[in-house]
């Protein structure tokens, strides 16, 4: 079964760090590229980041740039999120999708991790 | 920064058609894709490139484009397509998605 399960989610005080992970299995993870996509409770849906399938391609979403690094395990299949400087705004639940190369589309979902910043 | 416009909400009677509207200026530079989100759950692709659907999506969802506007039309609503939309696309240089504002479908 192709299935992508978040790790790593927690409450985490304001300047505070996180990471997390998104293991991959049910396909060839070094294939695909990744992304990370975030939902504050109750808001819509926004993109966080995204990694080509070797990690020599990487983009960041203006509201993360600086302080979010996404990497990746290819011999782990696994998927990355360090998360520095948190702030109140990045409270929300944090999914990991994979980028079918065909289609370009966010074809396969985690269920997510929730990360809340709170002092 | 880019954005993707979509109405808050559509009511609509079972049986009955729901469009779904998304409006972004690169639209007809970049494809467009529609998830369908119901509560406490993950996002599920219903439309790819546009208009094509991924294989175990009914046939009663369909995309289409005309210019800066795409959207997803709903033929023969049921109870269970209640949930949230979201459009995505991404920027005219294909380096930054984005999501559209999200759309509540409300099966009356």
């Amino acid at each position: 079964e192709v299935q992508l399960v978040e790790s790593g989610g927690g409450l985490v005080q304001p300047g505070g760090s996180l990471r997390l992970s998104c293991a991959a299995s049910g396909f060839t993870f070094s294939s695909y590229e990744m992304n990370w996509v975030r939902q504050a409770p109750g808001k819509g849906l926004e993109w966080v980041s995204y990694i080509s399938s070797s990690g020599s391609t990487i983009y960041y979403a203006d509201s993360v740039k600086g302080r979010f690094t996404i990497s990746r395990d290819n011999a782990k299949n696994s998927l990355y999120l360090q998360m520095n400087s948190l702030r109140a705004e990045d409270t929300a639940v944090y999914y990991c999708a994979r980028d079918h190369p065909d289609s370009g589309a966010f074809d396969i979902w985690g269920q997510g991790t929730m990360v809340t910043v709170s002092s | 920064s880019y954005e993707l416009t979509q109405p808050p909400s559509v009511s609509v009677s079972p049986g009955q058609t729901a469009r779904i509207t998304c409006s972004g200026d690169a639209l007809p530079k970049q494809y467009a894709y529609w998830y369908q989100q119901k509560p406490g759950q993950a996002p599920v692709l219903v439309i790819y490139k546009d208009s094509e659907r991924p294989s175990g999506i009914p046939e009663r969802f369909s995309g289409s484009s005309s210019g800066t506007t795409v959207t997803l039309t709903i033929s023969g609503v049921q109870a269970e397509d209640e949930a949230d939309y979201y459009c995505q696309s991404a920027d005219s240089s294909g380096t930054f998605y984005v999501f559209g504002t999200g759309t509540k479908v409300t099966v009356l």
